[in-house]
């Protein structure tokens, strides 16, 4: 059974470094992307950025600079950091696994919900 | 980036048909996928490449469309379809649409 399980602190100060984990199970990091994407309450997705399943990174441009995404494949493990948070980061965080057709997010996690405030 | 632009709102009855719409700014090809999001819950896939549908969804929903103009339909809808839906496009980085949120009356 596919899984996906993010963690992190629900609660982050402005301009402070936001670091997720993404926990996944039933499948293999080095034969499945994983992807970050994250929402506004009552808005749509957005994607943030995937780890590819050869260790290969890519990431949406408008996030680039402030964005690292790396992963511990023994660990099955993918990790999230983004610097300088403002409160327009405030959102549910998700991580998705991209399916046979890279893009298409054949399964989510259930969410972590972050909000940056002092 | 490409955009993708859905109507905000949809009411419909049981029983009716119902087709949800998403534009995108530039052509995407068949690379568009169709997700149900509920209250609380996070996204499921129901549609992808344009046409094919995810395991496990019911054969109630299809998908069209080729391009840049697509269409999600449901066919009977069911009180459980009340839900916001999502269109994402992956020819491009992925972006999502707005969604449409499906109400039934």
């Amino acid at each position: 059974q596919v899984q996906l399980k993010e963690s992190g602190p629900g609660l982050v100060q402005p301009s402070e470094t936001l670091s997720l984990t993404c926990t996944v199970s039933g499948f293999s990091l080095t034969s499945y992307s994983v992807s970050w994407v994250r929402q506004p309450s009552g808005k749509g997705p957005e994607w943030m950025g995937r780890m590819w399943y050869d260790g290969d990174t890519a990431y949406n441009s408008a996030l680039k600079s402030r964005l690292s995404i790396s992963r511990d494949t023994s660990k099955n493990q993918v990790f999230l950091k983004m610097n300088s948070l403002q409160t327009d980061d405030t959102g549910t965080y998700y991580c998705t696994r991209d399916g046979t057709t890279t893009g298409v997010m054949d399964a989510w996690g259930q969410g972590a919900s972050v909000t940056v405030s002092s | 980036d490409t955009v993708l632009t859905q109507s905000p709102a949809l009411a419909v009855s049981p029983g009716e048909r119902v087709t949800i719409s998403c534009r995108a700014s530039e052509s995407v090809s068949t690379g568009m996928h169709w997700y149900q999001q509920k209250p609380g819950q996070q996204p499921k896939l129901l549609i992808y490449g344009a046409s094919n549908l995810e395991s496990g969804v019911p054969a109630r929903f299809s998908g069209s469309g080729s391009g840049t103009d697509f269409t999600l339909t449901i066919d009977p809808v069911e009180a459980d379809d009340t839900a916001t839906y999502f269109c994402q496009q992956s020819w491009n980085d992925p972006t999502f649409g707005g969604g449409t949120k499906l109400e039934l009356k």
